[in-house]
């Protein structure tokens, strides 16, 4: 069966500290990628997401990602986070065939930047 | 509307009482999604439709969900008899194709309390 990994709980950092957020999936297939985030009191929304091609994808924010198929990972990272970045971030995995499929949601990593 | 649109935003039912919550998927967009999120957990997916058609109810938890799309745009997910470990908030979100590389459209959710 499909799972998302998310290693880290709650990270709490200082402003202008870089960020790196760890996702492991478990699929015995092709796969698309995602980050969502959700700030407080918002709904879920793509930060950025990965079908193909170049590894290190950019998303909205200064976010970037980084699949690495031999590891089954896509790590998160920005290279110096505000007060603003504080949310909670989901990676996400779905089958990479045409079809549209269920999506996979890690349970989560809480963000907590200190101004 | 803008965006996709959950109705009610709170619930509180009594235990046993049926509950239907309504999903308004933005205008035109094919596929829709209900996910439940358990405090403190990522969505755990529930089913899929695309336009009228359930392709996938394998997260639905017990024979006391029911979900339908009856004419491809608004849904209800209907819990019967509903128990506490029903409580949790209760995504819909929709993507304009049928394909698996779309970018997911969340509502803010319904926060179900089951007392």
């Amino acid at each position: 069966a499909q799972s998302v990994s998310q290693h880290n709980h709650h990270v709490i950092l200082s402003e202008a500290a870089s960020l790196e957020l760890g996702c492991n999936y478990s699929y015995g297939g092709t796969v698309n990628l995602f980050w969502y985030v959700q700030y407080p009191g918002q709904h879920l929304q793509l930060l950025l997401k990965y079908f193909s091609g170049d590894p290190l994808v950019k998303g909205i924010k200064g976010f970037e990602a980084e699949f690495i198929k031999s590891k089954f990972s896509f790590n998160l990272r920005k290279p110096s986070v505000q007060w603003s970045d504080t949310a909670e971030y989901f990676c996400a995995v779905n089958r990479g065939y045409s079809s549209a499929s269920k999506i996979i949601f890690g349970s989560g990593t809480r963000l907590s930047i200190r101004p | 509307g803008a965006g996709v649109s959950q109705s009610p935003r709170y619930k509180v039912a009594k235990r046993g009482q049926d509950v239907a919550l309504r999903c308004d998927p933005i205008s035109g967009h094919v596929s829709l999604f209900w996910y439940q999120q358990a405090l403190g957990q990522g969505p755990e997916f529930l089913t899929y439709f695309q336009n009228e058609a359930q392709l996938d109810k394998s997260g639905l938890p017990s024979d006391r969900f029911f979900a339908e799309r009856p004419e491809g745009s608004v849904s209800t997910l209907k819990i019967q008899r509903t128990q506490q470990e029903d409580s949790a908030v209760y995504l819909c979100a929709s993507s304009p194709r049928g394909t698996g590389f779309d970018e997911a459209f969340f509502g803010q959710g319904t926060r179900l309390t089951v007392v």
